[in-house]
């Protein structure tokens, strides 16, 4: 079975100050990880994977996030937050083997001007 | 470049009636896949089509969910009969058939059934 976990239900930050944003993941096999975000009243947008090769991962709008297999996390950050970040993140995995994958529960960011 | 589109974008229904909803995904991708969220909670996979056929429903409720895509293009989820925890927003995505980790979403149908 596969499980994906985002410990933290809302996350603040001032604006220009890094973020995290943190996800554990659990699966039988190796992992293919994502990160979305979902604006109000929008669709869900793909943010970067992780399938293999280099741990740090670079996507959209300046997001990154790396894939730690001994600490089974693939937090995602930012070095400098805006407003417009704010948004609600959701976290992926999926196992290689497998065609679904599994979603967190969400984690809110809400940037503080 | 067009999104997903579904519709409708809202639906309030009774229990134990009958809800369709339709989708029409990006052009050009062979993949369309169906979510159901239920408030606070990340989306759960339904369905995942391949063209016209089938790659899994494992985790579609197969009593009372139907989901169709004849042509390879729209797609259609129906509910028969609703019940009060099917009460979710809908989501509908699609992706590049060897591109399946990166999927466009369309706005979703927030269903509320009571």
């Amino acid at each position: 079975a596969q499980s994906v976990a985002q410990p933290e239900d809302q996350v603040n930050v001032a604006e220009g100050n890094p973020l995290t944003v943190k996800c554990t993941y659990s699966v039988s096999g190796n992992p293919y990880l994502f990160w979305y975000v979902q604006y109000p009243n929008r669709g869900l947008q793909f943010l970067l994977k992780y399938i293999t090769g280099d741990n740090l991962v670079k996507g959209s709008y300046g997001f990154e996030a790396e894939f730690n297999k001994s600490q089974t996390s693939f937090h995602l950050k930012k070095p400098s937050a805006l407003v417009s970040d704010s948004a609600l993140y959701f976290c992926a995995v999926r196992d290689q083997g497998s065609y679904i994958p599994t979603f967190g529960r969400g984690t809110s960011l809400i940037v503080h001007p | 470049e067009a999104g997903v589109a579904q519709s409708p974008r809202y639906k309030i229904i009774e229990k134990r009636q009958s809800v369709a909803f339709w989708c029409n995904p990006i052009s050009g991708h062979a993949t369309l896949y169906w979510y159901q969220q239920i408030l606070g909670q990340g989306p759960k996979l339904l369905i995942q089509f391949q063209n016209n056929g089938v790659v899994d429903d494992s985790q579609l409720p197969k009593d009372r969910f139907s989901a169709e895509r004849l042509k390879g293009v729209d797609s259609t989820l129906k509910i028969q009969p609703a019940k009060l925890e099917d009460s979710a927003v809908y989501l509908c995505a699609s992706s590049f058939f060897d591109r399946d980790y990166e999927q466009y979403f369309g706005p979703g149908t927030r269903l509320t059934v009571t």
